[in-house]
């Protein structure tokens, strides 16, 4: 199975500060990968899709990149509905897998 | 709308069984493969299974295999999850997804909890 490896677990950020996630599997899943926030008591809600395609009404400071192994989740100015978790999930093959998560507190 | 609703959840005795299901509206059931994700109290997002549009494949993560058998009945626009043998580890928040290569549409969830 992929294993899918997230970076840091928690993260304390400021309104307006520029985050980045990473996110590393452990075999080249090309750029299968999507990103998911989710908020406590919420089903997952999906940001971003192939690495780096915007999900539909999502707002456009959320951006994803890289390739093979590794990949970033950037938020370019946090703001106060950004406060969350966030998990990547490879779909490179039929045995999907999620990163642990990182949660995003407010400083 | 697009909808996905999940039913059958509850508390169970380990050892024990319960089948879950996953009702879809608003889209063309039959045209998406389908998953069970779940989510253990506090912990991260576990795939469970996954199902082809027509059932031709289908798929388990190794924590489930041999105990829970995904369905689905195209003319009644639904998903199952049939769990037999469940042990206290089985405790989670299970969600049903709509795969479209990405998971564009999840259901609220439903609660299972095996305890004695």
């Amino acid at each position: 199975d992929i294993q899918m490896t997230q970076s840091p677990s928690t993260l304390s950020a400021s309104v307006g500060d520029r985050v980045t996630i990473t996110c590393r599997a452990s075999q080249s899943i090309s750029s299968w990968l999507a990103w998911y926030q989710q908020k406590p008591g919420k089903a997952p809600k999906l940001l971003i899709y192939k690495a780096s395609s915007l999900e539909s009404g999502v707002p456009s400071r959320f951006s994803g990149s890289g390739s093979g192994t590794e990949f970033t989740l950037t938020i370019s100015s946090l703001q106060p509905d950004d406060f969350a978790t966030y998990y990547c999930q490879q779909y490179n093959t039929p045995l999907r897998t999620f990163g642990q998560g990182t949660k995003v507190e407010i400083k | 709308e697009v909808q996905l609703v999940e039913s059958g959840g509850g508390l169970v005795k380990p050892g024990g069984s319960l089948r879950l299901s996953c009702a879809a509206s608003g889209f063309t059931f039959s045209s998406y493969s389908m998953n069970w994700v779940r989510q253990a109290p506090g912990k991260g997002l576990e795939w469970v299974s996954s199902i082809s549009s027509s059932s031709s494949y289908i798929y388990y993560a190794d924590s489930v295999k041999g105990r829970f058998t995904i369905s689905r009945d195209n003319a009644k626009n639904s998903l199952y999850l049939q769990m037999n043998s469940l042990r206290a580890e089985d405790t989670a928040v299970y969600y049903c997804a709509r795969d479209a290569n990405n998971w564009d549409v999840w259901g609220k969830g439903t609660t299972v909890t095996v305890s004695s």
